[in-house]
This record gives structure tokens, C-alpha cells and sequence, in this order.
């Protein structure tokens, strides 16, 4: 059974970068029927789509994050990542990866992985 | 690329029917047929529990239902029981490979 899990660091300083990694068990993610992405939820807030991508790379983000957001895909670690630069207090959030099909729905998630801005 | 609009809150009694609705846009909601519907327990991820609008996963109740006329969608929930109460969270394909999500709605069961 395919699962998702989200690793990286739970307390960032503010102007750096957060960086998160999503590992994919129990399938591939070269699988070429599916997209992986990153979702965030500020405490006691709603969800932001933060942007996904094909295991081949091409990658696409929410307009409101592209200037500093970065996705990336390692095949051989089945793994795919999430770069956010330049962080303040309101990027503090639960972050989820993901995975959706072509008709955008996302169907599997990761437990999500808390991450706090602060110095 | 703004929020689609949800409800705070709704509230229904055990047995109870209930609609939570989901308003958007023409360039979103309006032009695909690409709404998905999640319920989310406090402190767990989001459960995917209708999508393309009106279909339901394998493993969902029967009891959830999802529709669409023009901009706004709505999910109903049949025969209220006390697990049902949690955030729901709509979201819409927005063109340009992008989705947005709705603000969340939090049911309770009185």
C-alpha cells in the first residue's frame, strides 16, 4: 500500500530557507499516471495548494508562492522535495505532500509535518 | 486566484441532512468539472471524500454527495452521525495546472 511521509525540520529562523522532503513507499513515483505536491495549513486555517510536479520535472506552483517556492523529484530515492525561500512567521504551517491524478484530486496524503518560523 | 468561498460553520442533528456549499468562480468551479470534497478530524490529514464533482472513492459512505450547478458546488451528508463532525474543505481545478481550495467549514452534530 502506497504511502506518503514528510520529513525535514520543525523550527526554521525567519529569511531562511525551509526545506522538506516527501518519501514515497510502497510504489513508484516515476509512476506516470500521478502528480506530487505540497499542500500547507496555517494553524487553525484552511488549506494552500502550494504547487506539485510530474516525475519528470516539470513542475507547477501557486501564483502567490512561485517567486520563492522550489519542487523537485529524485526518482532514485523515490523521494520529491519542497524548497520555500525566504520564510517569515506566516509561513509557519502544517505542511502535507501529496499525490494527485489528471483530474486534480488528491487522493493519498502524508501525516503532515508541522514547521514553525521563529528565531 | 482567490479562496473559494465556504461557510464558517453548519450544524444538524443525528439523522439530519445537511449541505455545506462552495462558491466560486467562472474560471474555476463554473468551467470544470474537477471538484473534490475532504474531511478532516482534528490533527489528521484530509480524507479525500468526493471528487470530479459527484463521484465518491471506494470506501466512503453512500451517505455523502457531492453536486454542481454553475459556480457553486455543495456536498451533502445524509443521515448526520456523530462521526461525521469535522472540516470539510472543497477545492476546484483553476486552470493554468493550478487548484484552489475553499476556507473550510466546520460541522457540528448537535
Amino acid at each position: 500500500q502506497l504511502q506518503l511521509q514528510e520529513s525535514g525540520p520543525g523550527l526554521v529562523k525567519p529569511s531562511e530557507t525551509l526545506s522538506l522532503t516527501c518519501t514515497v513507499s510502497g510504489g513508484s513515483i516515476s509512476d506516470n499516471s500521478y502528480y506530487w505536491a505540497w499542500i500547507r495549513q496555517p494553524p487553525g486555517k484552511g488549506l494552500e495548494w502550494i504547487g506539485n510536479s510530474y516525475y519528470s520535472g516539470n513542475t507547477y506552483y501557486n501564483p502567490s508562492l512561485k517567486s520563492r517556492v522550489a519542487i523537485s523529484v529524485d526518482t532514485s530515492k523515490n523521494q520529491f522535495s519542497l524548497n520555500l525561500r525566504s520564510v517569515t512567521a506566516a509561513d509557519t504551517a502544517v505542511y502535507y505532500c501529496a499525490r494527485h491524478g489528471f483530474y486534480w484530486y488528491f487522493d493519498l496524503w502524508g501525516r503532515g509535518t508541522l514547521v514553525t518560523v521563529s528565531s | 486566484q482567490s479562496a473559494l468561498t465556504q461557510p464558517a460553520s453548519v450544524s444538524g442533528s443525528p439523522g439530519q441532512s445537511i449541505t455545506i456549499s462552495c462558491t466560486g468562480t467562472s474560471s474555476d468551479i463554473g468551467s470544470y468539472n474537477l471538484v473534490s470534497w475532504y474531511q478532516q478530524n482534528p490533527g489528521k490529514a484530509p480524507k479525500l471524500m468526493i471528487y470530479e464533482d459527484s463521484q465518491r472513492p471506494s470506501g466512503v459512505s453512500n451517505r455523502f454527495s457531492g453536486s454542481k450547478s454553475g459556480n457553486t458546488a455543495s456536498l451533502t451528508i445524509s443521515g448526520l452521525q456523530a462521526e461525521d463532525e469535522a472540516d470539510y474543505y472543497c477545492c476546484s481545478y483553476a486552470g493554468s495546472n493550478s487548484v484552489v481550495f475553499g476556507g473550510g467549514t466546520k460541522l457540528t452534530v448537535l
